[in-house]
């Protein structure tokens, strides 16, 4: 059974850095690419950046360039998202998914909260 | 990157068909037939309903069904039950190498 499971999430201050990680089981991790997807409260979903299988290419929403790092390691089957100088707009649930522009399995999310 | 418009909320009752749009540009949807569907109940993940314009996962009951028209796709939903009320979002490609969602559209089956 496909799984991932996302986990890291928490209450950060304005101007802060939090990591998240995604860990995935049942399917060949390095033969995927792999999104990360966000939803602020009440709001729709929020594409934000994926990762080819080896790494070598990445892609992001404007709104994050430069402040967010997705990577991979696929030895450990894992996927992370590093963000940096937080806002308040980037609270949201963050969804680890399965592949890059089509995202078959989804974890539960993990809920970021920016506030001072 | 601007998001791609859904309307707000569609209604039916049971039995019913209904039909969800999704307008883009030629520079995402009209440009690429990479465009998904999602279903998302309320404090839940979201599902895979429909890929590449018209395919449908396994175990995605056949009452779901994908179209595109230019710059507009379409998801319609026939036979409706009270299991389909939930959100509905579209995504797709876009030329600038990434991804853009709808901005979601909220079923009520009556």
């Amino acid at each position: 059974e496909v799984q991932v499971v996302e986990s890291g999430g928490n209450l950060v201050q304005p101007g802060g850095s939090l990591r998240l990680s995604c860990a995935a089981s049942g399917f060949i991790f390095s033969n995927n690419w792999m999104s990360w997807v966000r939803q602020a409260p009440g709001k729709g979903l929020e594409w934000v950046a994926n990762i080819k299988q080896d790494g070598s290419e990445k892609y992001y929403v404007d709104s994050v360039k430069g402040r967010f790092t997705i990577s991979r390691d696929n030895a450990k089957n894992s996927l992370y998202l590093q963000m940096n100088s937080l806002r308040a707009e980037d609270t949201a649930v963050y969804y680890c998914a399965t592949g890059g522009t089509t995202w078959g399995h989804w974890g539960q999310g993990t809920l970021v909260t920016v506030s001072s | 990157q601007s998001a791609l418009t859904q309307p707000a909320s569609v209604s039916g009752s049971p039995g019913q068909s209904i039909t969800i749009s999704c307008t883009g540009t030629s520079s995402d949807v009209g440009g690429y037939n990479y465009v998904s569907w999602y279903q998302q109940y309320p404090g839940k993940a979201p599902k895979l309903m429909i890929y590449e314009v018209t395919n449908r996962p396994s175990g995605v009951p056949d009452r779901f069904s994908g179209s595109k028209s230019g710059n507009t796709a379409s998801l319609t939903i026939t036979g409706l039950q009270a299991e389909d009320e939930a959100d509905y979002y579209c995504s797709s490609y876009t030329n600038s190498n990434t991804r853009v969602f709808g901005g979601g559209t909220k079923l009520t089956v009556l």
